[in-house]
């Protein structure tokens, strides 16, 4: 059984473009979540969908967006990119809704680096 | 200030000891989760808890909701042990996800 995919691994970008990254959740799996690490630092949360629907948002300015499709994969959208947005962008995946209750399976991340 | 608080940020052990990995946090929450995260980014759950004490293994978590603070325990540790430890919290309003920034264990042979 696959686990969670993300896409790509790696990523380089330049300041102002835009990028989007991708993620395909384990089977069965409804809610997808992203999170933003930078070098040295625990995570950051972006964003939570379930069901196709925003769940939850970190603080995090306008420039970030997201999206779930019908078959739940998801992909978040960083737009005029900053070299501040140079991290590790995880993806995890999880049965249900509420994220405070169930596990969530995390995928290998996406680097992005911006220069 | 961070709203989830780690200690210590950085620890060595012997093979074989026992370690203990705390986490406080400032905010009302849903659940804490803590969290493996080895070398490249790969990440894995390794429990949820809301209240009292959980085990897997040699791994034990216990949270205390009125002290705000929970503790990671690990067992005759092992090299392979050697990972970052990332305690999380969903906070009971605002629908928000907050980690602390990790500690980071290395085990000795």
């Amino acid at each position: 059984d696959a686990g969670v995919t993300q896409s790509p691994t790696h990523l380089i970008k330049t300041r102002g473009q835009q990028v989007t990254l991708r993620c395909s959740p384990i089977s069965g799996h409804k809610s997808v979540s992203w999170y933003q690490q930078v070098l040295g630092q625990g995570p950051q949360f972006i964003f939570q969908y379930y069901e196709k629907e925003e769940r939850g948002r970190g603080n995090f300015p306008d420039r970030f967006s997201a999206r779930q499709f019908p078959n739940y994969s998801s992909e978040l959208n960083v737009n005029a990119l900053l070299l501040g947005d140079s991290a590790l962008y995880l993806c995890a995946s999880s049965l249900a809704s509420r994220l405070w209750n169930t596990e969530a399976f995390f995928g290998q991340g996406t680097r992005l680096t911006v220069v | 200030k961070n709203e989830v608080e780690q200690s210590p940020q950085n620890l060595t052990a012997q093979e074989g000891e026992f370690i203990t990995i705390n986490c406080s946090y400032s905010v009302g929450i849903s659940a804490l989760h803590w969290l493996q995260q080895h070398p490249g980014g790969g990440i894995v759950s390794l429990f949820m808890l809301s209240s009292g004490k959980k085990k897997h293994g040699r791994l034990i978590a216990t949270i205390n909701i009125q002290e705000k603070h929970s503790s990671l325990h690990i067992t005759a540790s092992h090299p392979r042990d050697s990972a970052v430890y990332i305690c999380a919290v969903w906070t009971n309003t605002g629908n928000q996800f907050y980690f602390g920034t990790g500690t980071s264990l290395t085990v000795i042979p």
